[in-house]
């Protein structure tokens, strides 16, 4: 079984630009997260999707992130603006919609705001 | 909200000894819980989880946490440290459909030969 695709590994852009990081979950997983971990922290979940449903948003920062599930399948994240404190790993996670699954975690995407 | 508190930030152990890693739970819900393995440069694996079936919940690696209602607890063990077992340990923890998932700022584990 293939794991969770994420794209870039690794990105580096200036203050103020824009970013884009894609995930691809594991096939038939039909909940998709993002979560954004900095360093030296725990994972802190952004957007909780249910197929193309978004579940839970609250912690988003809706100024400058968004993200989307066209097709309930992959999905993007992006930030626009991005500023400094966005540095971190950007991290895709699926689980299926069973009361006894966890969730499979990519590896990220080490986001660098300079 | 749920939440997780790790206790420690770091451990240290030296190989061949028992690890534990604490980690305290707050729900409003039946909780379930997760412990999350990370390693250096990599992302996040799932240890084990508990789903309220058994209360002793026994992972790969050798790892086995025990959930206690009474004290709030998760608190994950193995026997006898391994020089691999040196990573970042996550504690989480969610509503029944895996829902508003939350993790702790994690345990760093450092095993010394």
């Amino acid at each position: 079984e293939a794991g969770v695709a994420q794209s870039p590994r690794y990105k580096i852009i200036e203050k103020r630009q824009s970013v884009a990081f894609w995930c691809n979950p594991i096939s038939g997983h039909a909940t998709l997260y993002w979560y954004q971990q900095i360093l030296g922290q725990g994972p802190k979940l952004l957007i909780q999707f249910q197929n193309n449903g978004v579940v839970d948003d609250s912690q988003l920062p809706k100024d400058r992130f968004s993200a989307e599930r066209l097709k309930g399948v992959d999905s993007t994240l992006k930030i626009q603006p991005a500023k400094l404190e966005d540095s971190a790993v950007y991290l895709c996670a699926s689980s299926q919609k069973t009361e006894n699954s966890g969730e499979y975690f990519g590896p990220g995407t080490r986001l660098t705001v300079t | 909200a749920q939440s997780v508190t790790q206790l420690g930030s770091h451990v240290s152990v030296s190989e061949g000894a028992l690890v534990l890693l604490r980690c305290n739970y707050s729900s409003s819900v039946p909780p379930y819980l997760f412990w999350y393995v990370q390693y250096p440069n990599q992302g996040l694996q799932l240890l084990l989880k508990y789903t309220s079936a058994a209360t002793l919940v026994k992972g790969i690696n050798g790892f086995e946490a025990e959930f206690k209602k009474s004290e709030t607890s998760f608190h994950l063990t193995k026997p006898s440290a391994h020089m691999s077992d040196a990573a970042e340990y996550f504690c989480a923890v969610s509503d029944i459909n895996n829902n508003d998932m939350r993790f702790g700022a994690g345990t760093r584990l450092t095993v010394k030969p």
